[in-house]
């Protein structure tokens, strides 16, 4: 079993409507959560870190974490092309190394 | 605030060869990572340094190792290079290990 898993897609979705990404983890030491988007022959990029149970909202961007499922989520409000990207999911424990997922690609059509 | 420096953005070596790759974090951050991102493998976690000591390592072969410096700079130096060791290298920078990490824009690096 991976680490950290994720679909790898590609998830189409239409312009306006939400997008649903999501991760499962295996390791239940796990603390800190977060999503990095990725565009094609560039670096990931910090979307949302999440640490507690619950929502954490950030613009169109929502991330969910249920510990006790081992679950992690990025909801993509109003999507838009430029969301059209690989999204990873990564996850860190005591210490100070992410382990990711393979990512989900992400397409956004007009 | 700069982001985290990565040179050189894109080389190419021969088989046999070594390369070195730079890192200037965060302006702060103490601590450094590198990553490998190749298509079939996707990110993985390489080592981590913080206060010129390696705090966390992967599980990669012993041609791959790191420094950091007083300033909080590192470099990551891969010896007898192979097809294989083609990938973008990552760096990342925080302040310490309760922080958001931020990542480089990366070194491309083409073995042949």
């Amino acid at each position: 079993q991976k680490e950290v898993e994720q679909n790898s897609g590609p998830l189409s979705v239409p312009e306006g409507a939400i997008a649903s990404l999501n991760c499962t983890y295996s390791d239940r030491v796990s603390q800190s959560f977060f999503w990095y988007r990725q565009y094609s022959g560039k670096s990931p990029e910090l979307i949302m870190s999440i640490y507690s149970n619950g929502d954490k909202e950030d613009g169109r961007f929502t991330a969910q974490l249920n510990k006790a499922s081992q679950y992690v989520s990025l909801l993509i409000r109003d999507s838009q092309p430029s969301d059209s990207a690989t999204y990873l999911c990564a996850v860190k424990g005591g210490g100070n190394k992410l382990t990711f997922g393979t990512g989900t690609q992400l397409k956004v059509e007009l | 605030k700069a982001g985290v420096t990565q040179t050189p953005r894109y080389l190419i070596k021969t088989r046999g060869q070594q390369v070195t790759l730079s890192c200037s974090p965060i302006s702060g951050h103490r601590s450094v990572s590198w990553y490998q991102q190749t298509p079939g493998q996707g990110l993985q976690f390489l080592f981590e340094y913080f206060s010129e000591t390696q705090r966390n390592k992967g599980n990669f072969p012993g041609r791959f190792s790191g420094r950091q410096f007083s300033n909080s700079r590192s470099e990551m130096n891969v010896s007898t290079l192979e097809l294989g060791d083609s990938a973008l290298y990552l760096c990342a920078s925080s302040l310490d290990k309760s922080n958001t990490i931020y990542f480089g824009e990366g070194s491309w690096l083409t073995v042949v």
